[in-house]
């Protein structure tokens, strides 16, 4: 079965400091992975799509098929990357995907 | 564009009612998922509609089931409503050739009594 694993719930760094949220997977194809965001009293957003590979807002991931995971990281954190961050994979037939999402991580960053 | 609408915002109704809720795609998105949230969880996939057609469905029962309309819009509707059905429900939209990337509204919070 299709699994995205968070393994963190909670997470408090200090502004500044190197970020990394953990995010592992289980899935039999090829996956499409993702990081979705929740800032407070705002809509989930999607933040980072491996395949881009791009950099928003400073956060960086990179699929590591070997291992499995997804792991999301910045270097400096700063106050306004507290939120809530979803890692989810993208499994369908043909066009239609649909998004297995972890449990979530709440990230504070603390000045 | 206002992005994905939902409505109603808020809605509370007791054991064994029925519910509809409303979804409106962001402009030029051709498909709908439906996702529910329970507190403190992720959220869990619940069904895909694309040209008027359920496409893909989660492990949800019958008595979970939706209605694209030919403006894209869509309806979720919920029979018989238990109080496990207490959640936050989210729509997303995309476009089926980019169906991992989705843009989410702001959800309905069911509260079943």
């Amino acid at each position: 079965a299709q699994r995205v694993t968070q393994p963190e719930k909670l997470l408090s760094v200090f502004k500044g400091a190197p970020v990394e949220l953990k995010c592992n997977y289980s899935y039999s194809g090829s996956p499409e992975l993702f990081w979705y965001v929740q800032y407070s009293r705002q809509r989930l957003q999607l933040l980072l799509r491996h395949i881009s590979r791009e950099s928003i807002k400073g956060f960086t991931a990179d699929l590591n098929k070997g291992e499995t995971s997804f792991h999301l990281k910045k270097p400096f954190a700063q106050e306004e990357d507290s939120a809530m961050y979803y890692c989810a994979l993208s499994k369908g037939l043909g066009g239609a995907q649909k998004l297995v999402f972890g449990q979530g991580t709440r990230l504070t960053i603390n000045p | 564009d206002a992005g994905v609408t939902q409505s109603p915002t808020h809605l509370i109704k007791t054991r064994g009612q029925q519910v509809t809720l409303r979804c409106s795609p962001k402009s030029g998105h051709d498909t709908v998922s439906w996702y529910q949230q329970a507190l403190g969880q992720g959220p869990q996939f619940i069904f895909q509609y694309y040209e008027e057609e359920e496409r893909q469905r989660g492990n949800f029962p019958d008595r979970f089931s939706g209605h694209q309309f030919p403006n894209y819009s869509s309806e979720l509707n919920v029979n018989a409503l238990l109080l496990g059905d207490s959640a936050l429900y989210l729509c997303a939209s995309s476009l089926i050739e980019r169906g991992g990337e989705q843009f989410f509204g702001p959800g309905t919070r069911l509260t079943v009594l």
